[in-house]
Protein backbone atom coordinates (compact mmCIF):
# COMPACT_ATOMS: atom_id res chain seq x y z
CA UNK A 1 0.00 0.00 0.00
CA UNK A 2 1.12 3.44 -1.17
CA UNK A 3 -0.41 5.35 1.65
CA UNK A 4 -2.86 7.83 0.92
CA UNK A 5 -2.71 9.81 -2.83
CA UNK A 6 -3.69 13.30 -4.15
CA UNK A 7 -4.37 14.29 -7.52
CA UNK A 8 -3.43 16.89 -8.46
CA UNK A 9 -0.43 18.22 -6.61
CA UNK A 10 -1.10 21.35 -7.87
CA UNK A 11 -3.61 23.41 -9.22
CA UNK A 12 -3.42 26.50 -11.05
CA UNK A 13 -7.19 28.18 -12.07
CA UNK A 14 -8.97 31.28 -13.42
CA UNK A 15 -11.65 32.71 -11.12
CA UNK A 16 -14.58 31.52 -11.57
CA UNK A 17 -13.71 28.53 -13.19
CA UNK A 18 -14.68 24.92 -11.36
CA UNK A 19 -11.47 22.41 -10.03
CA UNK A 20 -12.03 19.00 -8.59
CA UNK A 21 -9.32 16.87 -6.55
CA UNK A 22 -9.36 13.44 -6.34
CA UNK A 23 -7.92 11.70 -3.21
CA UNK A 24 -6.99 7.86 -3.02
CA UNK A 25 -7.14 6.60 0.88
CA UNK A 26 -5.34 3.54 2.40
CA UNK A 27 -7.43 0.29 0.69
CA UNK A 28 -8.62 -0.53 3.83
CA UNK A 29 -9.47 2.44 5.79
CA UNK A 30 -13.11 3.33 5.76
CA UNK A 31 -12.89 7.14 6.81
CA UNK A 32 -12.11 9.68 4.98
CA UNK A 33 -11.42 13.33 5.81
CA UNK A 34 -10.95 16.50 3.90
CA UNK A 35 -9.10 19.36 5.30
CA UNK A 36 -7.99 22.89 3.84
CA UNK A 37 -4.60 24.86 5.02
CA UNK A 38 -3.86 28.01 4.34
CA UNK A 39 -0.70 29.77 4.86
CA UNK A 40 0.66 29.86 8.46
CA UNK A 41 -2.57 28.26 9.42
CA UNK A 42 -3.28 24.89 10.88
CA UNK A 43 -5.39 22.41 8.73
CA UNK A 44 -9.29 23.04 8.83
CA UNK A 45 -12.19 20.76 8.99
CA UNK A 46 -13.99 20.15 6.00
CA UNK A 47 -16.20 17.11 5.83
CA UNK A 48 -15.75 13.20 6.56
CA UNK A 49 -17.32 10.15 5.18
CA UNK A 50 -17.49 6.76 6.72
CA UNK A 51 -17.46 4.26 3.76
CA UNK A 52 -19.83 6.04 1.00
CA UNK A 53 -21.67 8.18 3.83
CA UNK A 54 -20.90 12.26 3.97
CA UNK A 55 -21.15 12.34 7.87
CA UNK A 56 -20.55 15.69 8.70
CA UNK A 57 -20.04 18.93 6.83
CA UNK A 58 -18.23 21.75 8.34
CA UNK A 59 -19.98 25.40 8.12
CA UNK A 60 -16.72 26.93 6.31
CA UNK A 61 -18.09 24.55 2.86
CA UNK A 62 -20.27 27.07 1.32
CA UNK A 63 -22.60 25.73 -1.20
CA UNK A 64 -19.54 25.82 -4.21
CA UNK A 65 -18.03 23.00 -2.26
CA UNK A 66 -18.93 19.31 -2.92
CA UNK A 67 -17.76 15.97 -2.03
CA UNK A 68 -18.43 13.02 -2.70
CA UNK A 69 -16.97 9.26 -2.13
CA UNK A 70 -18.76 6.72 -4.21
CA UNK A 71 -18.76 3.23 -3.41
CA UNK A 72 -16.78 4.35 -0.17
CA UNK A 73 -13.43 4.00 -2.17
CA UNK A 74 -11.88 7.47 -3.80
CA UNK A 75 -13.47 10.47 -3.05
CA UNK A 76 -13.65 13.73 -4.96
CA UNK A 77 -14.01 17.54 -3.69
CA UNK A 78 -15.20 20.06 -6.45
CA UNK A 79 -14.92 23.13 -6.24
CA UNK A 80 -17.27 25.47 -8.31
CA UNK A 81 -17.18 29.30 -9.52
CA UNK A 82 -13.77 29.49 -7.81
CA UNK A 83 -12.99 32.85 -5.91
CA UNK A 84 -9.35 33.92 -4.82
CA UNK A 85 -9.97 32.93 -1.03
CA UNK A 86 -9.85 29.84 -1.84
CA UNK A 87 -6.36 29.35 -2.66
CA UNK A 88 -4.68 27.15 -0.32
CA UNK A 89 -3.87 23.78 0.52
CA UNK A 90 -6.31 20.62 0.22
CA UNK A 91 -5.43 17.63 2.30
CA UNK A 92 -7.17 14.54 2.53
CA UNK A 93 -6.52 11.77 5.21
CA UNK A 94 -7.89 8.28 6.01
CA UNK A 95 -8.13 6.20 9.02
CA UNK A 96 -9.81 2.71 10.23
CA UNK A 97 -10.46 4.35 13.11
CA UNK A 98 -10.05 7.54 16.22
CA UNK A 99 -7.72 5.75 17.69
CA UNK A 100 -5.27 5.49 14.97
CA UNK A 101 -4.49 8.62 14.02
CA UNK A 102 -5.24 10.06 10.67
CA UNK A 103 -2.75 8.90 7.64
CA UNK A 104 -2.26 12.49 5.45
CA UNK A 105 -1.87 12.60 1.58
CA UNK A 106 0.54 15.31 0.17
CA UNK A 107 -2.34 17.55 -0.60
CA UNK A 108 -3.61 19.75 -3.69
CA UNK A 109 -2.12 22.87 -3.69
CA UNK A 110 -4.77 25.12 -5.15
CA UNK A 111 -4.04 28.75 -6.76
CA UNK A 112 -6.77 31.22 -7.79
CA UNK A 113 -5.98 33.84 -10.25
CA UNK B 1 -16.28 21.75 20.93
CA UNK B 2 -12.89 20.87 20.92
CA UNK B 3 -9.83 23.93 20.88
CA UNK B 4 -6.00 23.75 20.63
CA UNK B 5 -3.64 26.90 21.36
CA UNK B 6 0.14 26.06 19.71
CA UNK B 7 1.43 29.20 22.18
CA UNK B 8 4.33 29.70 20.14
CA UNK B 9 4.13 30.46 16.44
CA UNK B 10 7.81 30.10 15.47
CA UNK B 11 10.85 28.42 17.72
CA UNK B 12 14.65 28.99 17.04
CA UNK B 13 16.92 26.32 18.27
CA UNK B 14 20.43 25.26 18.14
CA UNK B 15 21.26 21.99 16.29
CA UNK B 16 21.58 19.18 19.81
CA UNK B 17 20.06 21.85 22.03
CA UNK B 18 16.55 20.65 23.72
CA UNK B 19 13.23 21.77 22.44
CA UNK B 20 9.72 21.73 23.89
CA UNK B 21 6.97 22.71 22.09
CA UNK B 22 3.58 23.83 23.98
CA UNK B 23 0.10 22.80 23.58
CA UNK B 24 -3.25 23.62 25.24
CA UNK B 25 -6.92 22.78 24.42
CA UNK B 26 -9.93 23.58 25.83
CA UNK B 27 -12.84 20.69 25.78
CA UNK B 28 -15.83 19.83 28.14
CA UNK B 29 -15.47 15.72 27.65
CA UNK B 30 -12.12 13.26 27.44
CA UNK B 31 -9.84 14.14 24.19
CA UNK B 32 -7.53 12.07 22.28
CA UNK B 33 -4.34 14.24 21.52
CA UNK B 34 -2.02 14.01 18.76
CA UNK B 35 1.29 15.70 17.45
CA UNK B 36 1.79 16.07 13.93
CA UNK B 37 5.00 17.24 12.11
CA UNK B 38 4.85 18.91 8.12
CA UNK B 39 8.12 19.15 6.13
CA UNK B 40 8.08 21.45 3.35
CA UNK B 41 5.20 20.67 0.47
CA UNK B 42 4.39 17.17 2.59
CA UNK B 43 1.21 16.13 4.38
CA UNK B 44 1.23 15.87 8.11
CA UNK B 45 2.80 12.74 10.07
CA UNK B 46 1.89 11.38 12.86
CA UNK B 47 4.26 11.77 15.80
CA UNK B 48 2.68 10.44 18.81
CA UNK B 49 -0.45 10.23 20.35
CA UNK B 50 -2.63 10.16 24.03
CA UNK B 51 -5.40 8.12 24.35
CA UNK B 52 -5.41 6.54 27.47
CA UNK B 53 -2.84 5.43 30.26
CA UNK B 54 0.52 6.62 30.75
CA UNK B 55 0.71 10.85 30.79
CA UNK B 56 3.78 10.43 29.24
CA UNK B 57 3.93 9.34 26.09
CA UNK B 58 7.08 8.21 23.21
CA UNK B 59 6.53 8.73 19.78
CA UNK B 60 8.96 8.65 16.41
CA UNK B 61 12.02 10.65 16.10
CA UNK B 62 13.25 10.81 19.67
CA UNK B 63 10.11 12.52 20.48
CA UNK B 64 7.83 12.58 23.50
CA UNK B 65 4.86 14.45 24.99
CA UNK B 66 3.30 14.81 28.56
CA UNK B 67 -0.63 15.22 29.25
CA UNK B 68 -1.26 17.23 32.29
CA UNK B 69 -5.29 17.28 32.29
CA UNK B 70 -5.23 19.54 35.69
CA UNK B 71 -3.08 22.05 33.04
CA UNK B 72 -5.29 20.78 29.77
CA UNK B 73 -1.42 20.76 28.41
CA UNK B 74 -0.11 18.40 25.80
CA UNK B 75 3.56 19.70 25.37
CA UNK B 76 6.30 18.11 22.96
CA UNK B 77 9.91 17.76 24.14
CA UNK B 78 13.02 17.00 22.52
CA UNK B 79 16.27 15.86 24.42
CA UNK B 80 18.15 17.12 21.34
CA UNK B 81 17.58 18.20 18.04
CA UNK B 82 18.41 17.98 14.43
CA UNK B 83 18.80 19.86 11.16
CA UNK B 84 16.58 17.45 9.99
CA UNK B 85 13.34 18.41 12.65
CA UNK B 86 13.37 21.59 11.08
CA UNK B 87 9.08 21.83 10.09
CA UNK B 88 6.38 22.37 11.23
CA UNK B 89 4.36 21.06 14.41
CA UNK B 90 0.38 20.55 14.59
CA UNK B 91 -0.99 19.48 17.79
CA UNK B 92 -4.71 17.94 17.72
CA UNK B 93 -7.49 17.07 20.09
CA UNK B 94 -10.33 15.22 19.33
CA UNK B 95 -13.34 13.89 21.37
CA UNK B 96 -12.18 10.29 22.95
CA UNK B 97 -14.12 7.76 19.70
CA UNK B 98 -14.76 10.94 18.24
CA UNK B 99 -14.76 11.54 14.53
CA UNK B 100 -12.97 14.68 13.79
CA UNK B 101 -9.65 16.13 14.77
CA UNK B 102 -9.15 20.20 15.53
CA UNK B 103 -5.91 21.34 14.75
CA UNK B 104 -3.86 23.86 16.55
CA UNK B 105 -2.27 26.48 14.74
CA UNK B 106 1.03 25.25 14.34
CA UNK B 107 4.49 25.87 15.65
CA UNK B 108 7.14 26.57 13.03
CA UNK B 109 10.81 25.10 14.74
CA UNK B 110 14.15 26.01 12.78
CA UNK B 111 16.93 23.82 13.88
CA UNK B 112 20.39 26.02 13.58
CA UNK B 113 23.96 24.72 12.83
Amino acid sequence: DTGVSQDPRHKITKRGQNVTFRCDPISEHNRLYWYRQTLGQGPEFLTYFQNEAQLEKSRLLSDRFSAERPKGSFSTLEIQRTEQGDSAMYLCASSVDTDSGYTFGSGTRLTVV
Amino acid sequence: AQSVTQLDSQVPVFEEAPVELRCNYSSSVSVYLFWYVQYPNQGLQLLLKYLSGSTLVKGINGFEAEFNKSQTSFHLRKPSVHISDTAEYFCAVSKAAGNKLTFGGGTRVLVKP
